[in-house]
């Protein structure tokens, strides 16, 4: 079946480091990809996404690029703001429309 | 506002009680979604309806019951409800179904405490 795996967390950073979190997955067909973003206490809110093989989503500074033969979408931000504290979610898209998601990986970024 | 909207936000009620989750998203979207969210944050789907019509009905307790009275509309009612129910119960919601470009809404969450 299909399958995303995330990098576990928390991954703790000081303001403006660099970011990376690393997702593969297992899929069967073309998937679309996304990444999701949950702050405390609040829904899931989408952040940027991909349909295709060497599709780049970007968002607020964020940036993930679809790549099949190494079956990733790693997310990455140049410069983290504690305002991005959040835990952040990897997912695919399979044909069925369900959206399945990796385990989360908590962001903490200190001032 | 157009959003998906969850009632209630929060749920505290005793074992073996049944409960009721209602959303409705004013979005235009046709397909719509429940989600449980453990306490280590992990999402599993739980039922899915396009028009109506159920189309993903995972690996769920029967006491788990969806209801889409419309297409606007949601509601998950849980009958003798089990410590292990708590959780946080997303709705979410978007447009078709099948592998396209269109990622969900998704709610605020209801968090339920059975104790």
């Amino acid at each position: 079946g299909n399958s995303v795996t995330q990098m576990e967390g928390p991954v703790t950073l000081s303001e403006e480091a660099f970011l990376t979190i690393n997702c593969t997955y297992t899929a069967t067909g073309y998937p679309s990809l996304f990444w999701y973003v949950q702050y405390p206490g609040e829904g899931l809110q989408l952040l940027l996404k991909a349909t295709k093989a060497d599709d780049k989503g970007s968002n607020k500074g964020f940036e993930a690029t679809y790549r099949k033969e190494t079956t990733s979408f790693h997310l990455e931000k140049g410069s983290v703001q504690v305002s991005d504290s959040a835990v952040y979610f990897c997912a695919l898209k399979d044909s069925w429309g369900k959206l399945q998601f990796g385990a989360g990986t908590q962001v903490v970024v200190t001032p | 506002d157009t959003a998906v909207s969850q009632t209630p936000k929060y749920l505290v009620t005793q074992m073996g009680n049944d409960k009721s989750i209602k959303c409705e998203q004013n979005l235009g979207h046709d397909t719509m979604y429940w989600y449980k969210q453990d306490s280590k944050k992990f999402l599993k789907i739980m039922f899915s309806y396009n028009n109506k019509e159920l189309i993903i009905n995972e690996t769920v307790p029967n006491r788990f019951s969806p209801k889409s009275p419309d297409k606007a509309h949601l509601n998950l009612h849980i009958n003798s409800l089990e410590l292990g129910d708590s959780a946080v119960y997303f709705c979410a919601s978007s447009l078709g179904t099948g592998v396209n470009s269109y990622g969900y809404t998704f709610g605020s969450g209801t968090r339920l405490t059975v104790v």
